[in-house]
């Protein structure tokens, strides 16, 4: 079945530092991955999506098929960055999104 | 502009008793998505629409749920005969198609008591 994993349900780093979150998925057809990010008190939103390969506040992520994983980088942590961050699959651009559980990233100062 | 809203914001009810939430699509958008999010987990797909009609309800938990939308603006999702299971935080999502960025309302959060 097609699944959506992020091991860390909390991530907690020191501002400056580098932050990876992960992500891997099963699933064998063509995925299409998603960020998608929490900040308290607002509602769910896209951060990137791995075919526009951009870079939004910083973050970015790279689709590795070997590995079945899309991670989540940022070179230098900012308080601001604390948050939950969702992964999330798409299939075969059936529009349906399949997301894993989350983590929370809090930036210390 | 105006986003994705959704009424109530909070909802309790008693176990076995009829709700309905509403979402409010942002404008002009034919996709619709419902999602429900249990505590500690990610949004879990629920049903998406295409215009007026259901396009998937490949998520629908059980014939309790059922949602509609009528003229392919707002939609309700109904849960018949609640249980304490049903509490969660439903989502509502809208998209300009199907293949767009969703854009997800501020959630209704259920409780069943």
């Amino acid at each position: 079945a097609q699944r959506v994993t992020q091991p860390e349900k909390l991530l907690s780093v020191f501002k400056g530092a580098p932050v990876e979150l992960k992500c891997n998925y099963s699933y064998s057809g063509s995925p299409e991955l998603f960020w998608y990010v929490q900040y308290s008190r607002q509602r769910l939103q896209l951060l990137l999506r791995h075919i526009s390969r951009e870079s939004i506040k910083g973050f970015t992520a790279d689709l590795n098929k070997g590995e079945t994983s899309f991670h989540l980088k940022k070179p230098f942590a900012q308080e601001e960055d604390s948050a939950m961050y969702y992964c999330a699959l798409e299939m075969d651009s059936s529009y349906k999104l399949i997301f894993g559980s989350g983590t929370r990233l809090l930036v210390r100062p | 502009g105006a986003g994705v809203s959704q009424t109530p914001s909070n909802k309790v009810t008693e176990k076995g008793k009829y709700v309905e939430l509403r979402c409010d699509p942002i404008s002009g958008h034919t996709a619709l998505y419902w999602y429900r999010q249990s505590l500690g987990q990610g949004p879990e797909f629920l049903i998406y629409f295409q215009g007026t009609g259901a396009a998937d309800d490949s998520g629908l938990p059980n014939d309790r749920f059922f949602a509609v939308r009528p003229e392919g603006s707002v939609s309700t999702l109904k849960i018949q005969r609640t249980e304490r299971g049903d509490s969660a935080v439903y989502l509502c999502a809208s998209s300009s198609d199907g293949y767009n960025e969703q854009y997800f309302g501020p959630g209704t959060r259920l409780t069943v008591t």
